[in-house]
């Protein structure tokens, strides 16, 4: 069974400065993808960045990279110059290689919190 | 009207209760989602439906019984429900069978279910 792990139930960052958000993973599947959703106060879940785990190259969307050492089984989330608006919860999230539908497997999420 | 749309937004309910949570998705994918979001817990995927048939029923009590009448819509009918069922309830779509690359799971904002 798929495990995710991000160990930061809390952080603060000031405005402007770039974050860092951890996420680990225990999987023995070869195959998988890895994705963080972003969760405002509103409660929708909106998605940000995807990882394949064959993936070469970390993948980056805007002002969001995704840090991925598949060695270390870590899919760490990284948000440069951060603004008010980024504050929310964050979940990292895993997908096996073998389902029938698009399930995912999600941490117990990060709450950040941007300073001005 | 875009996206993925949960009605009510907010539900209070008593124990013996009969209610529905309604989900509807306009992005034309073919595979729903139930995931329900407690406090202080990870996202647990409830139900999956891929080509309207459920594909995953993630040991979820029978007081909880999903319908997909067509691609679009997904509910969620409730009966006799617990106060620890009280919590977020999130429905989502995607495109259905194998997934590949950043095939998402897409979000509507919940339902936020009391039970008293």
């Amino acid at each position: 069974a798929q495990k995710i792990t991000q160990t930061q139930p809390g952080m603060f960052v000031q405005e402007k400065e770039a974050v860092t958000l951890d996420c680990t993973y225990d999987t023995s599947d070869q195959s998988y993808g890895l994705f963080w959703y972003k969760q405002p106060s509103s409660g929708e879940m909106i998605f940000l960045i995807y990882q394949g785990s064959y993936d070469e190259q970390n993948a980056t969307e805007g002002r969001y990279s995704l840090n991925f050492q598949k060695a270390r089984k870590s899919a760490n989330l990284v948000i440069s110059a951060s603004q008010l608006g980024d504050s929310a919860m964050y979940f990292c999230a895993m997908r096996p290689p073998n389902n029938a539908g698009n399930m995912l497997t999600f941490g117990g999420g990060t709450r950040l919190m941007v300073k001005p | 009207e875009t996206g993925v749309t949960q009605t009510p937004r907010h539900l209070v309910m008593g124990m013996t209760n009969k209610k529905s949570l309604k989900c509807e998705q306009h992005l034309g994918h073919n595979a729903m989602y139930w995931y329900k979001q407690s406090a202080k817990k990870p996202l647990e995927l409830m139900f999956v439906y891929s080509l309207e048939e459920r594909v995953e029923n993630n040991s979820v009590p029978s007081r909880f019984s999903p319908e997909c009448p067509n691609s679009s819509h997904l509910f969620l009918h409730l009966h006799t429900l617990q106060p620890e069922d009280s919590a977020l309830y999130l429905c989502a779509s995607s495109q259905g069978g194998r997934p590949s690359g950043a095939n998402v799971l897409t979000f509507g904002a919940g339902s936020r279910l009391t039970v008293l």
